[in-house]
């Protein structure tokens, strides 16, 4: 089983509609837990990191599973500049490990 | 903005010549690190470094070395660059505290813009 996996995509959305991604993780040792963003050609940028009690920023909300190992990012009322590929990461402190899911991309469609 | 640039943010070459690469920070941070992002792969660590003239290896680091002999620059060197080379390299740092201790790293990574680099 891969350490992080998500489900590469591509979702296509209409704005203004709703969308979830969820991430899966093997190593019951992982601690923190981030979602980033990556526009087409440029660096992975940091969205928001992701808590054990849920988290909300603006449309995004973020929610963990430690029982089930997922991770899941909600968007709300997407917008166009939305489209983008969504990186899952986990960190693994024990092991001195960061590990970057292949992402999923997302197209939001006028 | 985490103060990173990367330098040369394209290049061409060919197969079998060195190629260096050079990241660049701004802010005193003690933790950077190489990576290299291809299709299907995502991203994956080469080196990284956790302090001047500290530095280890990552998952992918055949064919790579680097050096730190100051804080805010990191080198990637391509000894004997080669076509499976041709990737795109993004430079991190990180905010993990020194303390190393696993209940207190935090790891937020922040990358630099990236560098195109093509091994024909």
């Amino acid at each position: 089983r891969k350490e992080v996996e998500q489900d590469p995509g591509p979702f296509n959305v209409p704005e203004g509609a709703t969308v979830a991604f969820n991430c899966t993780y093997s190593n019951s040792a992982s601690q923190s837990f981030f979602w980033y963003r990556q526009d087409c050609r440029k660096e992975p940028k940091l969205l928001m990191s992701v808590y054990s009690s849920g988290n909300e920023d603006g449309r995004f909300t973020a929610q963990l599973n430690r029982a089930s190992q997922y991770i899941s990012l909600l968007i709300r009322d997407s917008k166009l500049s939305d489209s983008a590929t969504y990186l899952c990461v986990v960190n693994i402190p024990r092991d001195d490990k960061i590990i970057f899911g292949k992402g999923t991309r997302l197209h939001i469609l006028p | 903005d985490a103060g990173i640039t990367q330098s040369p943010r394209h290049k061409v070459t060919e197969t079998g010549t060195p190629v260096t690469l050079r990241c660049h920070q701004t802010e005193n941070h003690r933790y950077m690190y190489w990576y290299r992002q291809d299709p299907g792969h995502g991203l994956r660590l080469i080196h990284y470094s956790y302090g001047v003239k500290d530095t280890d290896k990552g998952e992918v680091s055949d064919g790579y070395s680097v050096s730190r002999s100051k804080t805010e620059d990191f080198l990637l060197t391509l000894e004997s660059a080669t076509s499976s080379q041709t990737s795109v390299y993004f430079c991190a740092i990180s905010l993990k505290l020194p303390s190393m201790t696993a209940s207190r790293s935090t790891d937020t990574q922040y990358f630099g813009p990236g560098t195109r680099l093509t091994v024909l």
